[in-house]
């Protein structure tokens, strides 16, 4: 089965700083990338995804790109805010509108410090 | 995005007892929804996915015996604790797979605290 791990698992940035946080998965049939962000106590949110027929994307402050040579992918936050404070979990799965599962990472506790 | 709403979102009971867990998507149908198990400081765990009209998979370790699973409709999933004990106390989180627009994602309930005294 897929494997993904997921690095650090705790990270500090300065306010304003760039965050980035790294994900490698093990099954190469993988196509779906996901990542999620948990605040205490509430429901993971998808904050942005990625599919293997692309290699990088865009959300205004957020980005993700994926190496599928390397089988790594990673989030990358810039201009960071107090609001970003949260654990994020990055997701890989083999999604093809059937009934694949997603495997998740074990988490990086993100603090933005003000 | 699609919301998919949990209930309930807190439950205490006792050992012994069984607790029931809703979880609806309110705006999509979603022929698969996903339980998930969440310890503190802990990452998601897959108990079992749930497929509409017929049997849940379980993931390996996890009792169907004692997480049942009833996806009886496109648009409710439930997950039935039975003869709970302290050890199941944790986070129970349900997600349900979006396929319209063309696109696939999960979409997340708000969660269920459960606490077996």
């Amino acid at each position: 089965g897929e494997n993904v791990e997921q690095h650090p698992s705790t990270l500090s940035v300065q306010e304003g700083d760039s965050a980035v946080i790294k994900c490698t998965y093990s099954d190469s049939a993988s196509n779906y990338f996901p990542w999620y962000k948990q605040e205490l106590g509430k429901r993971p949110q998808l904050i942005i995804d990625i599919r293997s027929n692309v290699g990088e994307k865009k959300d205004q402050r957020i980005a993700v790109t994926l190496n599928k040579t390397a089988k790594h992918f990673s989030l990358h936050i810039t201009e960071t805010q107090p609001e970003d404070s949260a654990v994020y979990f990055c997701a890989a799965s083999s999604a093809n509108f059937g009934n694949e599962k997603l495997t998740f990472g074990t988490g990086t506790r993100l603090t933005i410090i003000p | 995005g699609a919301v998919v709403s949990q209930h309930p979102s807190r439950v205490i009971c006792k050992s012994g007892t069984s607790v029931k867990i809703e979880c609806r998507s309110l705006d999509f149908q979603a022929t698969t929804m996903f339980w998930y198990r969440q310890f503190p400081k802990q990452s998601l765990m897959l108990m079992a996915t749930s497929n509409e009209g017929s049997k849940a998979t379980y993931e390996q370790g996890v009792e169907k015996d004692k997480f049942l699973i009833n996806h009886a409709s496109l648009t409710l999933s439930t997950l039935t604790v039975t003869s709970a004990h302290p050890e199941d106390s944790s986070f129970y989180i349900c997600s349900a797979r979006d396929f319209s627009g063309g696109t696939d994602t999960q979409y997340f309930g708000p969660g269920t605290r459960l606490t077996v005294l």
